[in-house]
């Protein structure tokens, strides 16, 4: 298995744009989560979904991020519109018996 | 509510031993976890301790968990270079939530 795919990698946009972070986690693992990371605020949950429904989206910052789980092997994370401070690293993982698995992450940096 | 707090750097000279230290607060976690981030990357499963046990040993690794005072430490024998890393204490809180720290940056001196 390939673990959880992120795409992009890397995202360099300007403030008022929109930006779309992809996910695709390990097949068969049922619950998936998006966290951002940055220096001053450690590792943040953002939202995560268990059987593609939402369960907990308090972390979610303000109504500029949505996210969506169309299926059990897709998952978008959008935030519109863009601001500098949104700039951090932002994962995707899933989980299978009490483990995470985190995919590599998308550098998200708003000029 | 839910929370880990943990120190944000440590420093160990290589061959020493490192001994990281967590709190958390919810006295219903069934597991707790270590997990380590290189440079770069995602976070990785170190190990992991589930509530009933006092400790456990992985090789380099021991995990010993306080659940009286909600106190779990991760000890690394023989630091190496290649240890040096974010490590994060998370625990496992309902729902397949995780809750994480803010990570301990492990430093190794020459």
């Amino acid at each position: 298995d390939a673990g959880v795919i992120q795409s992009p990698r890397h995202e360099v946009t300007e403030m008022g744009q929109e930006v779309t972070l992809r996910c695709k986690p390990i097949s068969g693992h049922n619950s998936l989560f998006w966290y951002r990371q940055t220096m001053m605020r450690g590792l943040e949950l953002l939202i995560y979904f268990n059987n593609n429904v939402p369960i907990d989206d308090s972390g979610m910052p303000e109504d500029r991020f949505s996210a969506k789980m169309p299926n059990a092997s897709f998952s978008t994370l959008k935030i519109q519109p863009s601001e500098p401070r949104d700039s951090a690293v932002y994962f995707c993982a899933s989980i299978f018996s009490n483990e995470q698995f985190f995919g590599p992450g998308t550098r998200l940096t708003v000029l | 509510g839910e929370d880990v707090e943990q120190s944000l750097f440590l420093s160990v000279r290589e061959g020493d031993s490192s001994v990281i230290n967590c709190t958390y607060t919810d006295s219903s976690s069934t597991y707790l976890y270590w997990y380590k981030q290189e440079p770069g990357a995602g976070l990785q499963l170190l190990t992991y301790i589930f509530s009933n046990m006092d400790m456990k040993q992985d090789q380099r690794l021991t995990v010993l968990l306080n659940k009286k005072d909600k106190h779990l430490s991760l000890r690394i024998a023989d630091t190496q270079t290649g240890d040096s890393a974010i490590y994060f204490c998370a625990e496992g809180v309902r729902d397949d939530k995780i809750i994480f720290g803010k990570g301990t940056r492990l430093h190794i001196l020459p």
